[in-house]
C-alpha cells in the first residue's frame, strides 16, 4: 500500500498567518491526490482534489501544488474558521490511504 | 442537496457480524463511485472500501480483506458493507462518501454522510 506522511502532525499558528503543511507519497501518485478539513465531531470537508483544483465553495486562501511524491496544502491567510485538522488522501491505487493528520491549532 | 445516511451500527461481539446502509438520496447514484471511510476513537480517517458506478471495480484495505464486502443496489440508492468477523480494532465511525465526479475510477469524495458507530466489545 502506498504510505502517506503528512508533516507536521500538529501546528500552532495565529490569523494571518500563512500556513503550509506538506504530504509525501511512497511511491508516485501523479496528482491523485487531495486535501480535506475535518472539524471535531464534523465529517471531512473536501478542499482541494487533483492536487491543486480547489473545490467549489472553498476560499481561495486554500491552495495544493505538487504532482509525484511530493504535496502542499498552503493556507495564505488563517482565518478562525480555519483551525481544525487537515489529512491528505492518495486516490491513484487501491487501496486507497489518508496521511495520518494535521492539527491545526490556535498559537 | 446531496444526502447520505449512514445506518446499521451498533455493539457487537469479537468474531460476529454487522451490515452497514447508506442511503444515498438527490443526486444520480448510479453515476458515482462510492466509498466507506472510518474512523476509530480519536484517530484519523482510514479508508476502508470503495465500489464503482457499476460495481465493476471494487478495493478493500489490507486490514478489512477477506472479512468486509461491499456491495451497491442502484434501483434502490443505495450502498452496503457486509462486515464479518468484527475484531476490536474495526470500532469505529463509518462513513460513506461519495466520489467528486461522474463514471471513472480515480476521484476524491464530495459529499460524506454523518457516520454510524460501531463498536466491537464482549
Amino acid at each position: 500500500a502506498i504510505r502517506m506522511t503528512q508533516s507536521p502532525s500538529s501546528l500552532s499558528a495565529s490569523t494571518g498567518d500563512r500556513v503550509t503543511i506538506t504530504c509525501r507519497a511512497s511511491q508516485g501518485i501523479s496528482s491523485y491526490l487531495a486535501w480535506y478539513q475535518q472539524k471535531p465531531g464534523k465529517a471531512p470537508k473536501l478542499l482541494i482534489y487533483t492536487a491543486s483544483t480547489l473545490q467549489s465553495g472553498v476560499p481561495s486562501r486554500f491552495s495544493g501544488s505538487g504532482s509525484g511524491t511530493d504535496f502542499t496544502l498552503t493556507i495564505s491567510c488563517l482565518q478562525s474558521e480555519d483551525f481544525a485538522t487537515y489529512y491528505c488522501q492518495q486516490y491513484y491505487s487501491y487501496p486507497w490511504t489518508f496521511g495520518q493528520g494535521t492539527k491545526v491549532e490556535i498559537k | 442537496e446531496v444526502q447520505l445516511v449512514e445506518s446499521g451500527g451498533g455493539l457487537v461481539q469479537p468474531g460476529r457480524s454487522l451490515r452497514l446502509s447508506c442511503a444515498a438520496s438527490r443526486f444520480t447514484f448510479d453515476d458515482y463511485a462510492m466509498h466507506w471511510v472510518r474512523q476509530a476513537p480519536g484517530k484519523g480517517l482510514e479508508w476502508v472500501s470503495g465500489i464503482s458506478w457499476n460495481s465493476g471495480s471494487i478495493g478493500y484495505a489490507d486490514s478489512v480483506k477477506g472479512r468486509f464486502t461491499i456491495s451497491r443496489d442502484n434501483a434502490k440508492n443505495s450502498l452496503y458493507l457486509q462486515m464479518n468477523s468484527l475484531r476490536a480494532e474495526d470500532t469505529a465511525l463509518y462513513y460513506c462518501a461519495k466520489a467528486n465526479m461522474v463514471r471513472g475510477a480515480n476521484k476524491a469524495f464530495d459529499y460524506w454522510g454523518q457516520g454510524t458507530l460501531v463498536t466491537v466489545s464482549s
